[in-house]
């Protein structure tokens, strides 16, 4: 699976629009960006994931560069709920490749009052 | 139940000592995963399974770690002699079919070797 790169910390004020990057240089073509979070003292959720397309669901947007080397995660109107560390991860297509994800230590974002 | 149930939620455990984690899936998810987490890192692939099958457990760092799932359901991951590096966070994740995109992750058992 190809690497990701992710700040490590990001702040974003309440009600603004947060977005997280996420650089994966080395993608290759049938691999596929995920984002996770998890808040403290619980298990990562998953909140979406594309291959080239951007994607929208209710929890967030993925935006995925043309050349597929990097991605954006957009939370729209961040709450104070949404304070976690989102993680970034690439892999292949889950019907050939159904196991592991590589996590990495993701970005701390803190939603500010 | 309506979610990945893991127990327990904490252990503490005396070096040398064996420990058990269990982890009751999603009723019907064929996908069963265990990660391991240390602390302030992300998540760790330790195993998976389809069914009862053992498909991948190229992430169990030493012999010491053992995990199964005999029927299909319910898993165990089992540490023997237990060291103060086995210290972390152990998750379980299931997901309904192999090709499904999504996993859901229980709460963790949080192991701490004293």
């Amino acid at each position: 699976d190809a690497k990701t790169t992710q700040p490590t910390s990001m702040d974003c004020a309440e009600g603004r629009a947060a977005n997280l990057p996420c650089n994966h240089s080395t993608i290759s073509g049938n691999e596929y960006v995920y984002w996770y979070r998890q808040i403290h003292s619980q298990g990562p959720q998953y909140i979406i994931h594309g291959l080239k397309n951007n994607e929208t669901n209710e929890m967030a947007s993925l935006i995925i560069t043309e050349d597929r080397k990097s991605s954006t995660l957009i939370l729209p109107h961040a709450t104070l709920r949404d304070t976690a560390v989102y993680y970034c991860i690439v892999r292949g297509n889950p019907n050939t490749n159904a196991g592991k994800s590589t996590f990495g230590d993701g970005t701390t974002l803190t939603v500010k009052p | 139940g309506a979610g990945v149930s893991q127990s327990p939620r904490y252990k503490v455990a005396k070096r040398g000592q064996d420990v058990a984690l269990r982890c009751d899936p999603i009723s019907g998810h064929v996908s069963l995963f265990w990660y391991q987490q240390a602390l302030g890192q992300g998540p760790e692939f330790l195993t998976y399974f389809q069914n009862e099958a053992q498909l991948d457990k190229s992430g169990l760092p030493s012999d010491r770690f053992f995990a199964e799932r005999p029927e299909g359901s319910v898993s165990t991951l089992k540490i023997q002699r237990t060291q103060q590096e086995d210290s972390a966070v152990y998750l379980c994740a299931s997901s309904l079919a192999p090709g499904d995109y999504g996993y859901t992750f229980g709460s963790g058992t949080r192991l701490t070797v004293v």
